[in-house]
């Protein structure tokens, strides 16, 4: 069966870092996303990785290891608007979108 | 550039209604996907269409119907809804799977069926 694995819940602190894991087993691969959705709101696009290693986008990078079927998501610099819930998706070898049930990340002052 | 809309954003059923959902997209995008979203699961594939006039199965079809009249437009109609059709409802649209084709969602349909 095809499987993607994140932590359910995350608690951080305002200016700090935090490190979403999302692992996955999945029937081929082409390629991994994450995904931001505020509460009550649809998901917006934040990373795409194809290739392993590290994808850096501002305050938000993207790591990718195949052979681990292994990706995070780095957020430094946290702030209060970070809070909401981080998609991880994997495209299977049909191309379809398997996702995670997401991890929902607060932030604490 | 409205990007994705839905419509209607909020709608209550009671069980053996029939609905139809409306989603609009004007980026020209190729595929369009309808997902339900419930608490503690992941976005799940309920159908899909690689261009105008196809539709195919995701992973819930069952209860639902689509139709891909014109490019910029996907329809998802509920029969005779019940109860555990209540979710919330989401569109997407995408270029053809390639290279980073993210998808981009409306806001969503907050469905509850009574």
């Amino acid at each position: 069966g095809q499987n993607i694995d994140q932590p359910t819940e995350m608690t951080a602190t305002e200016g700090a870092i935090v490190q979403i894991n999302c692992t996955y087993q999945t029937s081929g691969f082409n390629g991994l996303f994450w995904y931001q959705q505020h509460a009550g709101e649809a998901p917006t696009f934040l990373s795409y990785n194809v290739l392993d290693g590290l994808e850096e986008k501002g305050r938000f990078s993207s790591f990718l290891s195949r052979s681990k079927g292994y990706s995070y998501l780095l957020l430094k610099e946290l702030q209060m608007k970070d809070s909401a819930s981080y998609l991880c998706a994997v495209t299977d070898s049909n191309y379809q979108l398997i996702w995670g049930a997401g991890t929902k990340l607060i932030i604490k002052p | 550039n409205a990007g994705v809309t839905q419509t209607p954003k909020f709608r209550v059923l009671k069980t053996g209604q029939s609905m139809t959902l409306l989603c609009a997209q004007d980026m020209n995008h190729e595929y369009m996907y309808w997902y339900r979203q419930d608490p503690g699961m992941g976005l799940r594939l309920i159908y899909y269409s690689a261009s105008e006039g196809t539709t195919d199965k995701g992973e819930v079809p069952n209860g639902y119907n689509v139709s891909r009249l014109k490019k910029q437009n996907f329809l998802l109609g509920l029969e005779s809804a019940a109860p555990s059709q209540t979710s919330v409802y989401f569109c997407a649209s995408s270029e053809a799977p390639g290279s980073s084709y993210e998808q981009y969602f409306g806001p969503g349909t907050r469905l509850t069926v009574t």
